[in-house]
């Protein structure tokens, strides 16, 4: 199993419906972060969670929720999808202290 | 927030080493540098860290500028498998948050 596994892989929905993507790990870090890709572009910060209890927004929160459900879930929702969330949708974890991330592959999410 | 600025681009012949360069000039103290790479359709894949030392491991080396305000990423001899794009990212040392620029495309010559 890969440590972080993202789902659906590929989704399109239509404007105004909400939709969650689902993220869990196997590695049992405390620490999960959802960022968001566009095309040519680096990753930008949603939210992210140092435990079960602490939700934080990160750089563009506007228009996204997320639940940690358990230690090793993290979802991130869309309340009313809209066409410029368009985009691909990455789940990283990471231990305490200063390492890396590990990310998973990624949600292609289309808005129509 | 902690900024990076890298090219948009470079291109290396295969088997040659590869400098890729980062400036982060308003990098705090407690800030560490981290290096990953993408390749299409993957997620980000770490590559190295550091604070203030020059690092290597088995992927690339880190070389730090003594006032830290600059870094370079180097792949001592390139694959084409190391064509990918390099983001140079500053983990805060107060919040523990990456903040990504746009990256440099590699891209690596036969």
């Amino acid at each position: 199993d890969a440590d972080v596994t993202q789902t659906p892989r590929n989704r399109i929905t239509k404007t105004g419906k909400r939709i969650m993507l689902e993220c869990s790990q196997t590695k049992g870090h405390d620490r999960m972060y959802w960022y968001r890709q566009d095309p040519g572009l680096g990753l930008r910060l949603i939210y992210y969670s140092f435990d079960v209890k602490d939700i934080n927004k990160g750089e563009i929160s506007d228009g996204y929720s997320v639940s940690r459900q358990a230690q090793a879930k993290f979802s991130l929702s869309l309340e009313s999808a809209i066409p410029n969330q368009t985009a691909l949708y990455f789940c990283a974890i990471s231990g305490q202290g200063f390492g890396g991330y590990t990310f998973g592959s990624g949600t292609r999410l289309t808005v129509v | 927030d902690a900024k990076t600025t890298q090219p948009n681009s470079m291109e290396s012949n295969e088997e040659e080493p590869v400098h890729l360069p980062c400036n982060h000039s308003t990098i705090s103290g407690t800030d560490y540098i981290h290096w990953y790479r993408q390749l299409p359709s993957q997620g980000p894949e770490y590559v190295i860290h550091g604070l203030t030392s020059n690092v290597n491991n088995r992927m690339a080396s880190l070389a730090i500028a003594e006032d830290r305000k600059s870094s370079t990423l180097i792949l001592h001899r390139a694959t084409l498998r190391d064509a990918a794009v390099y983001y140079c990212i500053l983990r805060e040392g107060a919040t523990n948050k990456f903040y990504f620029g746009s990256g440099t495309k590699l891209n690596v010559k036969p």
